[in-house]
């Protein structure tokens, strides 16, 4: 079975400021790992994505995130917070190969950036 | 690439009347499809998905339905709202020759009065 916590239901940073999101995952087989954003009253946008290769992952918008093996993570950060970060962050694991239906989310993390 | 639409973008309805929400697809075909209600403080939740015309999957029982008429159309339904439907109903599909990674529509933001 798979599943995702996310540490942190509301993080606040100053910008400029480093941005760091949690995310742990639980799997039974080799996961891919996702790490989506949602701006208000909008779809999820893909952040960036693990599948496999290499373990630091670099996204959008200078996001980038780490796979831990050892630590079940896959925390998301940005060295320099910006303004147009403020958004809600979503983590995912999907089991591969993957049948179809089996997509797991957190429940989210809302950045706050301070100017 | 592929592109999801979702209509309507808004919709504020009583409770106890009906609801359809529509999904469709472009630029890909026969994909899965899925729908997931995201409501306040409580992450994305799975409802439906459609691997194929008429063949539908609930992951949690309530009082929804889902329906694919179409190879592209995904609609979800209710006879009588609630007040704890409210909330932003995603629709979403895999990335095209990327079934582990999800693409996701607009949304639609139903608030039930």
């Amino acid at each position: 079975a798979q599943s995702v916590t996310q540490l942190g239901s509301h993080v606040s940073v100053s910008e400029g400021a480093l941005v760091l999101l949690r995310c742990n995952y639980s799997s039974s087989v080799p996961p891919y790992l996702f790490w989506y954003v949602q701006y208000p009253n909008q779809g999820l946008q893909l952040l960036l994505k693990y599948t496999s290769a290499a373990t630091l992952v670099k996204g959008i918008n200078g996001f980038e995130a780490e796979f831990k093996k050892s630590e079940t993570s896959f925390h998301l950060t940005k060295p320099s917070a910006h303004m147009s970060d403020a958004a809600e962050y979503f983590c995912a694991v999907s089991p591969h190969p993957n049948t179809g239906n089996q997509f797991y989310f957190g429940t989210g993390t809302s950045l706050t950036v301070i100017p | 690439s592929q592109t999801i639409h979702q209509w309507p973008a808004t919709l504020v309805q009583p409770v106890g009347s009906p609801l359809s929400l529509e999904c469709t697809v472009e630029g890909t075909s026969n994909p899965n499809l899925y729908w997931y209600r995201q409501a306040a403080g409580r992450g994305l939740q799975l409802l439906f998905y459609s691997v194929g015309i008429g063949q539908i999957s609930s992951e949690v029982p309530q009082n929804l339905s889902a329906s694919r008429p179409q190879d592209r159309q995904f609609i979800l339904s209710s006879k009588k709202l609630l007040l704890s439907d409210s909330g932003f109903y995603l629709c979403a599909c895999p990335s095209p020759g990327r079934t582990y990674e999800q693409y996701f529509g607009p949304g639609t933001r139903l608030t039930v009065t």
